[in-house]
């Protein structure tokens, strides 16, 4: 069974980078035809499509980011990166990593991560 | 861009019907996904292409997608589905998630 585990600092300064990184297990991302994906949930609000990326390096963004995203995935460690530029308060949120199929004609994301909070504050 | 509008909230009594509607502009000519979030976890898939059940969903959830309103039909309602819920869509035009801003259901 595929397994997804979000891992970050949890805490971050404003103006600084915030990185997470999602460790995929029970299967290989570079044999996958999953995208690898990040979403999140501020506090109280809906769930907002990051992007998503396949193990080859091909990518998809949400056009409507403020910040722009950049998602890297790491075949020889089976996992994959999410780093955003200059955080502000309004990206404190509930990160997830979650698999979708695009590769495999399945536009819907099967397996999540349990998410991970991460708060912007000085 | 795309954009999927669903109720913020619908309530029910226990063994009774919930229904949740997505509104999208032709959201027929696509597939619609749903989500079900229970307070502090992670989305679940409770239906994928419309209409189909992952294994493991009840029999209880539903879907339709017809026109410009795709439906998640939930039967005979229990605490246990007082959740949020979200739909979902691949904009084939623009190559982007779309997700409806969430329902949220309460079992009155």
């Amino acid at each position: 069974q595929l397994q997804l585990q979000e891992s970050g600092p949890g805490l971050v300064k404003p103006s600084e980078t915030l990185s997470l990184t999602c460790i995929v297990s029970g299967a290989s991302i570079s044999s996958s035809d999953y995208y690898w994906s990040w979403i999140r949930q501020p506090p109280g609000k809906g769930l907002e499509w990051i992007g998503s990326i396949s193990f080859s390096g091909r990518t998809y963004y949400n056009p409507s980011l403020r910040t722009p995203a950049a998602i890297s995935v790491d075949t020889s460690k089976n996992q994959f990166s999410l780093k955003l530029n200059s955080v502000t308060a309004a990206h404190t949120a509930v990160y997830y990593c979650a698999t979708l199929g695009l590769g495999i004609g399945a536009d819907y994301f099967e397996f999540w991560g349990q998410g991970t909070l991460l708060t912007v504050s000085s | 861009s795309f954009v999927l509008t669903q109720p913020p909230s619908v309530s029910v009594a226990p063994g009774k019907t919930a229904r949740i509607t997505c509104g999208g502009n032709n959201v027929e000519s696509g597939s619609v996904h749903w989500y079900q979030q229970r307070p502090g976890q992670a989305p679940v898939l409770v239906i994928h292409y419309d209409t189909d059940r992952p294994s493991g969903i009840p029999e209880r959830f539903s879907g339709s997608n017809s026109g410009n309103t795709a439906t998640l039909t939930i039967s005979r309602v229990a605490a246990g589905d007082e959740a949020d819920y979200y739909c979902q869509v691949w904009d084939i035009s623009s190559d982007q998630v779309v997700f409806g801003g969430g329902t949220k259901l309460t079992v009155l």
